[in-house]
């Protein structure tokens, strides 16, 4: 069965450095999403991607954060500059195009730690 | 008032028990509604997935949903211990793309 699948699971990163997270949607998907977990918290949605531009973002994701689909296969979120509070897990998802009955599909997650 | 609003538990049930999970929510456009399954430290994993009012079975779990009353419920029969997670109510609006909003999860303890 098709799946989303990320990397790395796990990144440790110092305050101030970039990290790029990436994950590789579902084949035949033409919506890409980020969300976040930091734990204990709900899952919140970071910014969704659609026909190689951002269709919407949070207030969460400000100019710090930038999305890209690099080939057609890959899509990545990038941190310019992590702070402590970015430490969460960061899930990607995926949908099919269609109607409104398409469904999001997770991958694993990837865990930040900034230090 | 939060978006979407879930018990965080912890809900402890014996094995063989019917789970009884809920969510409100406030948005009236929200138009579709899901229930993941979150394991510790893991992606959620899709589970149910309704269009507006009304109710949907798929082998042990039913989902209800009552639009008037801006309420959704899953139900889990005959509850076995792979079932303890976390389970995480969501819905959207209406237009494919649109994001998710979740609620704050309930955790599941099916004791054998």
């Amino acid at each position: 069965e098709p799946e989303v699948t990320q990397t790395p699971s796990h990144q440790v990163t110092q305050m101030g450095q970039e990290v790029i997270l990436r994950c590789v949607p579902i084949s035949n998907h033409l919506y890409f999403y980020w969300y976040r977990q930091i734990l204990g918290q709900k899952v919140e949605f970071l910014v969704s991607f659609y026909n190689n531009e951002i269709s919407e973002k949070s207030e969460i994701f400000d100019d710090q954060f930038s999305v890209e689909r690099p080939d057609g296969s890959n899509f990545t979120l990038k941190i310019r500059s992590t702070k402590l509070e970015d430490s969460a897990m960061y899930f990607c998802a995926s949908s099919d195009l269609g109607t409104g009955a398409s469904r999001q599909y997770f991958g694993p997650g990837t865990r930040l730690t900034v230090t | 008032q939060k978006e979407v609003e879930q018990d965080p538990g912890p809900l402890s049930v014996p094995e063989g028990a019917i789970v009884s999970l809920n969510c409100t929510y406030s948005n009236s456009a929200f138009q579709y509604f899901m229930w993941y399954r979150q394991y510790s430290r893991k992606g959620p994993e899709l589970l149910m997935y309704t269009y507006s009012s009304g109710n949907k079975e798929d082998g042990r779990f039913t989902a209800q949903v009552d639009k008037s009353s801006k309420y959704i419920s899953l139900f889990i029969r005959d509850s076995q211990p792979s079932d303890s997670a976390t389970y995480l109510c969501a819905m959207r609006r209406e237009a494919a793309g649109n994001k998710l909003t979740f609620g704050g999860g309930t955790r599941v303890l099916v004791k054998p």
